[in-house]
């Protein structure tokens, strides 16, 4: 079955330093990959997504790459803000969709930057 | 606004209660999802919906149930047959094969 493994937690760093989530799959065929985060108390934002080998997703400063050939979407950002303390989960949707975009859910990597 | 609204934020339930947690989102979404979160732990599906009148279990269906009656709707009931049914419970909606869209979330303890 489909699977998500990612590095676990926490991981502490300073303000301005780099930032790397390890997060490899398991899955059939060629899933979309996804980057949710969730802040203390709330429910999961999208944080970015690939759907295919090689898309690079983007979004506040945060990056990760669909890499096939070592099944990864590792999850990474230059220069973290005490503001991006939170949980990130690294997720994939399997194809054909007649899963119906059911995500399967990594166990989640708790990130605290201090000032 | 278009979004996922869950009501309430915190629910207590006394042992032996069924409980409905709420979920509603005005996206125009057909898909629907339950999920759990326990402690430092990742989410686990409930229940999902691809369509209005039409649900499936997911991987941890025991002890609760759902109805879809609306497109826009999609409650969910922890009955007194779920054993530890404290946790944090995340709905969220999906056009398919896309990206989900998640709801602040209710966080129900039992006393």
């Amino acid at each position: 079955g489909n699977s998500v493994t990612q590095m676990e937690g926490p991981v502490t760093l300073s303000e301005e330093a780099f930032l790397t989530i390890n997060c490899t799959y398991t899955a059939t065929g060629y899933p979309s990959l996804f980057w949710y985060v969730q802040y203390p108390g709330e429910g999961l934002q999208l944080l970015l997504k690939a759907t295919k080998a090689d898309d690079k997703g983007s979004n506040k400063g945060f990056e990760a790459t669909y890499r096939k050939e070592t099944t990864s979407f590792h999850l990474e950002k230059g220069s973290v803000q005490v503001s991006d303390s939170a949980v990130y989960f690294c997720a994939l949707s399997a194809r054909p969709t007649d899963s119906w975009g059911k995500l399967q859910f990594g166990a989640g990597t708790q990130v605290v930057v201090t000032p | 606004d278009g979004g996922i609204t869950q009501s309430p934020k915190y629910l207590f339930r006394k042992e032996g209660q069924n409980v409905t947690l709420s979920c509603e989102q005005n996206l125009n979404h057909d898909a629907m999802y339950w999920y759990r979160q326990d402690p430092g732990q990742g989410l686990r599906l409930i229940y999902y919906s691809q369509i209005v009148n039409d649900f499936q279990k997911g991987d941890i269906a025991e002890g609760y149930s759902v109805s879809r009656e609306k497109k826009e709707s999609f409650p969910l009931t922890v009955t007194s047959a779920q054993k530890n049914p404290t946790a944090f419970y995340l709905c969220a909606s999906g056009a398919g094969g896309n990206e989900q869209f998640f709801g602040p979330g209710t966080r129900l303890t039992v006393l």
